[in-house]
């Protein structure tokens, strides 16, 4: 059964660096994980997204094994503007198509 | 501000009623996409328009039917919805089908709630 888990929650204090993952099986082999931030009552907001090994942007790193069973996003000394939710987007390998399926979320918050 | 904008932002209806939630981008995408997301829950799919073709249906019920007119505009007619189906509806859009290198863009969704 296909399924991507997160933590449901993590505290963190402004400055501080944020490790979050996305454990993930039966990936499809031809597709990305993309990690999206949402805030309430707002769409999700494209942060990263990856194949494999590691990316890095202007706001975030992404880490991906060579297995791909899980990623983790890396988020550089949080300020309180990035308590949000934090979702990875995987596409599922059904045998017939690829199905796109969001993480569980992460709901982050980052205080003083 | 969002490059995928979504009308109404919010909507209440009956049991009964018809109404459309309608999403428009100008960025020339080819690949369109309703979510359904319900309080503290990740958003679930449940239709994919490709080059404004129905690629994709999520078993999802047949009280919510989709239209892709042309290649900016995504409508999502309703009718005769249920209580569980109140929820903020995100409409998604992407240069092609697919993840690689095609991130989506998200409008801000339409709260619906039915009574």
């Amino acid at each position: 059964l296909a399924k991507t888990t997160q933590p449901i929650s993590m505290d963190s204090y402004e400055g501080q660096e944020v490790n979050i993952t996305c454990s993930h099986n039966n990936i499809a082999t031809n597709d990305y994980i993309t990690w999206y931030q949402q805030f309430p009552s707002q769409g999700p907001r494209f942060i990263i997204q990856g194949y494999k090994t590691k990316v890095t942007n202007e706001v975030a790193s992404l880490f991906i094994p060579a297995d791909r069973k899980s990623s983790t996003l890396s988020l550089p000394r949080v300020s309180l503007s990035d308590t949000a939710v934090y979702y990875c987007l995987v596409a599922f390998d059904t045998g017939t198509a690829s199905k796109l399926t969001f993480g569980t979320g992460t709901r982050l918050q980052v205080t003083l | 501000d969002t490059e995928v904008t979504q009308t109404p932002k919010h909507l209440v209806m009956g049991m009964t009623n018809k109404k459309s939630l309608k999403c428009e981008q100008h960025m020339g995408h080819r690949a369109m996409y309703w979510y359904k997301q319900k309080a503290k829950k990740p958003p679930e799919l449940m239709f994919v328009y490709s080059y404004e073709k129905l690629s994709i249906n999520e078993s999802v019920p047949s009280r919510f039917s989709p239209e892709c007119p042309n290649s900016s505009l995504l409508n999502l007619h309703l009718h005769a919805l249920q209580p569980e189906d109140s929820a903020l509806y995100l409409c998604a859009s992407s240069s092609r089908p697919g993840q690689g290198f095609q991130p989506q863009h998200f409008g801000d969704g339409t709260r619906l709630s039915i009574l």
